[in-house]
């Protein structure tokens, strides 16, 4: 898996949209960018993937850039339980860095 | 099944130990990952299975650690001798095929005593 570079932590004010960036500067071609968060003590848990599209589902927004050697998730309107550690990753084996811890605040 | 089903959901064993961990995919799923999460860390690949072939098994810290999908479907992950510093959550997941979303299961919280 190419790797993946994110911030250790970000805040986000409760009902903003919460922008976690990703850095994945030696994707390769056929390299999916995957986002999953971890709540607590529960297992990761799918958000949304994508190529070189945009995508959007009922959970987030992915934006990757034209290079695709960074992506954005976008939260658009963030509540509590939003509250995780998220992780970027370059999908061939589904290996996890360190992640984004979110603490969203009222 | 309806979701990643894992067994023991607790297992508490005593030093030199041998352990079995079981994962039960969800039906049809090609690909079976397993990983070991510490408190505060992000999940730690351990190895992937794509049907019954062990396609990667960098991630295993040691000979003491191996892993079997001898159908295709159930896996298990079996420590040997086992030692305090292996206790941890082990968490494994199944994906349809190899560049889909992943299903996580519930875990396997080890303690070795």
């Amino acid at each position: 898996d190419a790797k993946t570079t994110q911030p250790p932590s970000m805040d986000c004010a409760e009902g903003r949209a919460a922008n976690l960036p990703c850095n994945h500067s030696t994707i390769s071609g056929n390299e999916y960018v995957y986002w999953y968060r971890q709540i607590h003590s529960q297992g990761p848990q799918y958000i949304i993937h994508g190529l070189k599209n945009n995508e959007t589902n009922e959970m987030a927004s992915l934006i990757i850039t034209e290079d695709r050697k960074s992506s954005t998730l976008i939260l658009p309107h963030a509540t509590l339980r939003d509250t995780a550690v998220y992780y970027c990753i370059v999908r061939s084996k589904l290996t996890f860095g360190t992640g984004t811890r979110l603490q969203v605040t009222l | 099944g309806a979701g990643v089903s894992q067994s023991p959901r607790y297992k508490v064993t005593k030093r030199g130990q041998d352990v079995a961990l079981r994962c039960d995919p969800i039906s049809g799923h090609v690909s079976l990952y397993w990983y070991r999460q510490a408190l505060g860390q992000g999940p730690e690949f351990l190895t992937y299975f794509n049907y019954e072939a062990q396609q990667d098994k960098s991630g295993l810290p040691n000979d003491r650690f191996s892993a079997e999908r001898p159908e295709g479907s159930i896996s298990t992950l079996t420590i040997q001798r086992t030692e305090q510093r292996d206790s941890a959550m082990y968490r494994c997941a199944s994906s349809l095929a190899w560049n889909t979303e992943a299903f996580f299961g519930q875990g396997t919280r080890l303690t070795v005593v």
